[in-house]
């Protein structure tokens, strides 16, 4: 059985970082794309970044050059290394692992972890 | 980049009636479209995918239609825990987006 288990969130100041994981168990973390996703309050869903299976990193213009995607397939763990962070950037942040083959078909998702941007 | 529109935003039915959502693509995706339900407190799970194809046990009351630019999302029969917030999402084109989701109300 696959699991997700996110983690790292937290109330950070404008301007501030901040480091989210997601610990993967149940499949080979390589094998797949791996995504971080996230959710505003009361909005809808955007994908933030997608890590390959062949490792390259991807992102959405809203956080290019800010953000940084990377995992460790020895740990079987993702990471998202959240720098200059702005208001709009407080949101729910979940993991989610890509279907076989396909880099945005999100089979599986962690609970969420929550990052705040305030001051 | 592509914009995805789900109609309506809310629907309110009752149990044991049928639920038609709508999604709708600024460009063709082909088939490319995945639909998610989204509980309350929980994260989203994938229902749909190649947008009509059931994920892994995903009841047979949930089932897709569309291609190109119009998509809909069928719920036969709704069961108690049925409510709640369904996403499409398209992957046809790079970045993949989400529409704004549509919640399924008693």
């Amino acid at each position: 059985e696959v699991q997700l288990v996110d983690s790292g969130g937290g109330l950070v100041q404008p301007g501030g970082s901040l480091r989210l994981s997601c610990a993967g168990a149940g499949f080979t973390f390589s094998d797949y794309a791996m995504s971080w996703v996230r959710q505003a309050p009361g909005k809808g869903l955007e994908r933030v970044s997608t890590i390959t299976d062949t490792g390259r990193a991807l992102y959405a213009d809203s956080v290019k050059g800010r953000f940084t995607i990377s995992r460790d397939t020895s740990t079987n763990t993702l990471y998202l290394q959240m720098d200059s962070l702005r208001a709009e950037d407080t949101a729910l942040y979940y993991c989610a692992k890509a279907a076989t083959g396909t880099y945005s078909i999100f089979e599986d998702w962690g609970q969420g972890t929550l990052v705040t941007v305030s001051s | 980049e592509i914009v995805m529109t789900q109609s309506p935003a809310t629907l309110s039915v009752s149990p044991g009636e049928r639920a038609t959502l709508s999604c709708r693509a600024s460009q063709s995706l082909s088939t490319n479209l995945a639909w998610y339900q989204q509980k309350p407190g929980q994260a989203p799970r994938l229902l749909i995918y190649g947008a009509s194809t059931r994920a892994t046990g995903v009841p047979a009351r949930f089932s897709g239609s569309g291609s190109g630019v119009d998509f809909t999302l069928s719920i036969s029969s709704l069961q108690p825990e049925d409510f709640a917030v369904y996403h499409c999402q398209q992957y046809s084109n790079w970045p993949p987006a989400f529409g704004q989701g549509t919640k399924v109300e008693i």
